[in-house]
C-alpha cells in the first residue's frame, strides 16, 4: 500500500496562513470522507487535530481547518504560531490491502 | 483522562516472537475500536492492525498479515499484538491507538507513548 503524498516542508511567518496538501487516489481520499490529520512534535506521539475531512476534536484550535477536493485533502493553519512547528501527517481510510494509509509527513517551520 | 500504556517491546533476533500489551484507562474500552500503528525513520507512520469493539472486525496491513495477531480483553481493558516470525523491517516504535468510534472508521484520537521493537541479528 502506497503512502499518501505530502510536501516535505512548508514554512510561514507568525500570523500567516499555510496549507498542506495530501494527495491520494480514488481508493482512499477520493473514495471516502474518513480523512484525518495529526500533529507530531519532536519526541512526542501524534495528536489528533482533524477528522472526517473537516471536523475538529474538542479542544483543538479553530486555527486548524481541513478540506478535500477529489483525491487531495488539505490542512490549513491560520494565524501561524511558533508552537505550530511540528510534523503534520494526513491519514485516510482505504479500500486497498491496508485499512488506513498515512501521508509522508510535512515539516512546518515558523520563520 | 485517557491513558494508553504499551509494554512488551525489546531487542530480538529475526524469526523470533514478541507480544505487545496496552493497558488502557479513562474511557469505556468496549465502546471503541483499537489499533496498532508503528513508526520508523525509514517508513514513517504505518497502520499495522485494527480491531473493532467486539472483536468481530479485524484487519491487518499486508506487511504483517499471517504473522501478527491483534486481540483485546474487554473485561480487563487490554489490547494485545502477538508478533511472530519477526523481520528486520518490523523494527519500529509501536503505538497503541484508540479509535474515535466503535468500528474502525473514526480516526485515531488518542495515542500511547509507544514501545520500541528492534529486530537485529
Amino acid at each position: 500500500q502506497s503512502a499518501l503524498t505530502q510536501p516535505a516542508s512548508v514554512s510561514g511567518s507568525p500570523g500567516q496562513s499555510i496549507t498542506i496538501s495530501c494527495t491520494g487516489t480514488s481508493s482512499d481520499i477520493g473514495g471516502f470522507d474518513h480523512v484525518s490529520w495529526y500533529q507530531q512534535h519532536l519526541g512526542r506521539a501524534p495528536k489528533f487535530i482533524i477528522y472526517d475531512v473537516t471536523n475538529r476534536p474538542a479542544g483543538v484550535s479553530n486555527r486548524f481547518s481541513g478540506s478535500k477536493s477529489g483525491s487531495t485533502a488539505s490542512l490549513t493553519i491560520s494565524g501561524l504560531q511558533t508552537g505550530d512547528e511540528a510534523v503534520y501527517y494526513c491519514s485516510s481510510y482505504s479500500s486497498t490491502s491496508a485499512l488506513y494509509v498515512f501521508g509522508t509527513g510535512t515539516q512546518v517551520t515558523v520563520l | 483522562e485517557v491513558q494508553l500504556v504499551e509494554s512488551g517491546g525489546g531487542l530480538v533476533q529475526p524469526g523470533r516472537s514478541l507480544r505487545l500489551s496496552c493497558v488502557t484507562s479513562g474511557f469505556t474500552f468496549d465502546d471503541h475500536g483499537m489499533h496498532w500503528v508503528r513508526q520508523s525513520p525509514r517508513k514513517g507512520l504505518e497502520w499495522v492492525s485494527g480491531i473493532n469493539w467486539n472483536s468481530e472486525s479485524i484487519a491487518y496491513a499486508d506487511s504483517v498479515k499471517g504473522r501478527f495477531t491483534i486481540s483485546r480483553d474487554n473485561a480487563k481493558n487490554l489490547l494485545y499484538l502477538q508478533m511472530n516470525s519477526l523481520r528486520l523491517e518490523d523494527t519500529a516504535l509501536y503505538y497503541c491507538v484508540k479509535d474515535k468510534d466503535a468500528w474502525l472508521t473514526g480516526g485515531f484520537d488518542y495515542w500511547g507513548q509507544g514501545t520500541l521493537v528492534s529486530i537485529s541479528s
